[in-house]
């Protein structure tokens, strides 16, 4: 597609639930990357894929959260059992290969957790 | 673990005047140096970037980096309202996928 695509662009769910975030990224775009922003603070790294697989996870909060993806195309961002603590926008990013190039980002999704 | 400094600001700027953001970071292995700008409820947008030690121009925007002091600023010049907006700072490093990000400085242009 001609950007990056998220859905859905809100998700509201009650505590304990799981959720599943999509991300569609640049076609072409080999690299992906997942953050995630609390309200008024910095992007915080989540996940990074280069193809369908993923060689820096580090940035997992627990093992409540998950990530694939599918080729080069569609990622998905599992949050299992959902804590008010997971309120934020996650933000998906594509880039063409791996390297010094800067991302081009998603609208992003902006979860609460109620 | 690695850090990326930028002032919250706010800053504020008259039209017309030039605004400077600045950035440190804490990784001499960094090799490239990005910022993005990112208005209120929207998502980040890559203005610029620079790998090499000196000063890059893009239209209005000039990027200055100095590894030797690890610290890479944004020059904003002739600046619009519609300039006012958060500026991220990010790094990467060789070899490591991931981009670094500050916290970020808010700009308000005064009209």
């Amino acid at each position: 597609g001609a950007g990056v695509s998220q859905s859905p662009s809100n998700k509201v769910t009650e505590k304990g639930k799981d959720v599943e975030l999509r991300c569609d990224p640049i076609s072409g775009h080999t690299a992906l990357y997942w953050y995630r922003q609390r309200l008024g603070q910095g992007l915080e790294f989540l996940i990074y894929f280069q193809g369908n697989s993923a060689p820096d996870k580090s940035g997992l909060p627990s093992d409540r959260f998950s990530a694939e993806r599918t080729g080069e195309s569609v990622s998905t961002l599992t949050i299992q059992r959902t804590q008010q603590e997971d309120s934020a926008v996650y933000l998906c990013a594509s880039t063409i290969s791996t390297g010094p190039y800067g991302y081009t980002f998603g609208s992003g999704t902006r979860l609460t957790v109620v | 673990q690695k850090e990326v400094e930028q002032n919250s600001g706010p800053l504020s700027v008259p039209e017309g005047a030039i605004a400077s953001l600045n950035c440190t970071y804490s990784d001499r292995g960094s090799q490239s140096f990005f910022w993005y700008r990112q208005y209120s409820g929207k998502s980040p947008e890559l203005i610029m970037f620079i790998y090499s030690n000196g000063d890059k121009e893009d239209g209005r925007f000039t990027a200055q980096l100095n590894k030797a002091s690890q610290y890479v600023s944004l020059l904003i010049r002739d600046s619009q309202p519609s300039d006012s907006a958060t500026y991220l700072c990010a790094v990467k490093d060789f070899g490591n996928e991931k981009l670094t990000f500050g916290t970020g400085t808010r700009l308000t242009i005064i009209p």
